[in-house]
């Protein structure tokens, strides 16, 4: 069956960093963009990063631009995130999250989701 | 940036019908997609383009969407509908994905 299943997840300093993994299986993931969402404790889900079906586009939300950065391996049904120099509103459990077909990473409706991997920054 | 604003919570009884408002600048312009999610769980796909309900949803989940304000309507309330209700846009001005303040729907 469709399912993603990420990992990477940990508790982290300030100012390190962190690459958070998701593995698809039961759909063609070559043919979907791939969304990353996180959820802070107690709060709803904020968008994070979006990367195209083909990898050509990529938008980030304005509180990681410059920080995060979104990846795909469609040989290996593998989607990204680099996190680097988190903060303390870094913490959040991570979800990756599936767009659409033979999306630019615009418009898109989130219909599959992840379990989700906890990212704790702390000293 | 764009803002979609939901009421903190909803109460109805069981057999009734919830409505869940959505509000945000011309949000009719938009689409507008649903999502449910209990506590522990990752959030779950129920009104996707307003008003379209995906494989597996129960047709008591409906959707609207007009002017400033999208609606989320549950018919026929049961226990297991109780959750955490948000509503998402794509906004096309920013390029970002927005997500509303989410509504506790609780089952009386």
């Amino acid at each position: 069956q469709v399912q993603l299943v990420e990992s990477g997840g940990g508790v982290v300093q300030p100012g390190r960093s962190l690459r958070l993994s998701c593995a698809a299986s039961g759909f063609t993931f070559s043919t979907y963009s791939m969304h990353w969402v996180r959820q802070a404790p107690g709060k709803g889900p904020e968008w994070v990063a979006v990367i195209s079906y083909n990898g050509r586009n990529k938008y980030y939300a304005d509180s990681v631009k410059g920080r995060f950065t979104i990846s795909r391996d469609n040989s290996k049904n593998t989607l990204s995130l680099q996190t680097n120099s988190l903060r303390a509103e870094d913490t959040a459990v991570y979800y990756c999250s599936r767009g659409g077909v033979d999306s630019p990473g615009t418009h898109d409706v989130f219909d599959i989701w992840g379990q989700g991997t906890m990212v704790t920054v702390s000293s | 940036s764009y803002v979609l604003t939901q009421p903190p919570s909803v109460s109805v009884a069981p057999g009734k019908t919830a409505s869940i408002t959505c509000g945000g600048n011309s949000i009719g312009s938009k689409s507008v997609h649903w999502y449910l999610q209990k506590p522990g769980q990752a959030p779950v796909l129920v009104i996707e383009f307003d008003r379209d309900r995906p494989s597996g949803i129960p047709e008591r989940f409906s959707g609207s969407n007009s002017g400033n304000t999208a609606t989320l309507t549950i018919s026929r309330v049961e226990a297991g509908d109780e959750a955490d209700y948000f509503c998402q846009v794509w906004d096309s001005s920013s390029d970002h994905y927005v997500f509303g303040t989410g509504t506790k729907v609780t089952v009386l």
